[in-house]
């Protein structure tokens, strides 16, 4: 157990929806991310919070969004959901920065039908 | 970004060594190198990582060539538990930079 909570674990919806998806990082950590994993893409980096703010972002497509709470869990919001956009969603948590190591959750399952 | 390049698949003998290779040539000299792997229907997990000297904890070691050009990841005694798909990445520290996966080399551990 990595102390990092996804919610909901799987997530069964049309396309054109908008869903949610749900972390808390590991206490005491700042630094969240979130990664999609899909089998023709592998895992890919989305994007990264620090402290509320962000931090980084990847491949994050303009119809994904995310943001950090002041209680420090995070939200990923996934709208105009394509076919395409099935996949694991993982969030991760770090200490802070660079040199620390991240710590995966369980991820989320979303299935776009 | 320096890119990093595994074999796609390895297999190992358990409770044997397990050395695990990865090149990185184009590695700049504010790039960490990070090693983690994911055991299936699992999330990542942190492996080991390393600048420029060798560097042991309790699940691998990890050798960086003096060029600092390629590396290996070391599990002393293979089990069957860490048959995974592992992944060789390089951060920049300087640059706060993410964590790019690249497809890993999937591990098979025979019994």
């Amino acid at each position: 157990d990595s102390g990092v909570t996804q919610t909901p674990k799987h997530l069964i919806t049309a396309t054109g929806q908008r869903v949610t998806l749900r972390c808390s990082p590991r206490s005491g950590d700042l630094s969240v991310y979130w990664y999609q994993q899909s089998l023709d893409q592998g895992l890919q980096f989305l994007i990264q919070y620090y402290n509320g703010e962000e931090r980084a972002k990847g491949n994050i497509l303009e119809r994904f969004s995310a943001q950090q709470f002041p209680d420090l869990h995070s939200e990923l919001n996934l709208s105009s959901l394509e076919l395409g956009d099935s996949a694991l969603y993982f969030c991760a948590s770090s200490a802070a920065g660079v040199f620390d190591e991240q710590y995966f959750g369980p991820g989320t399952r979303l299935t776009v039908t | 970004d320096a890119k990093t390049t595994q074999p796609n698949s390895m297999e190992s003998n358990e409770e044997e060594p397990v050395h695990l290779p990865c090149n990185h040539s184009t590695i700049s000299g504010t790039d960490y190198i990070h090693w983690y792997r994911q055991l299936p229907s699992q999330g990542p997990e942190y492996v080991i990582h390393g600048l420029t000297s060798n560097v042991n904890n309790r699940m691998a070691s990890l050798a960086i060539a003096e060029d600092r050009k390629s590396s290996t990841l070391i599990l002393h005694r293979a089990t069957l538990r860490d048959a995974a798909v592992y992944y060789c990445i390089l951060r920049d520290y300087a640059n706060n930079n993410d964590m790019r996966f690249g497809a890993g080399t999937r591990l098979t551990v025979k019994p």
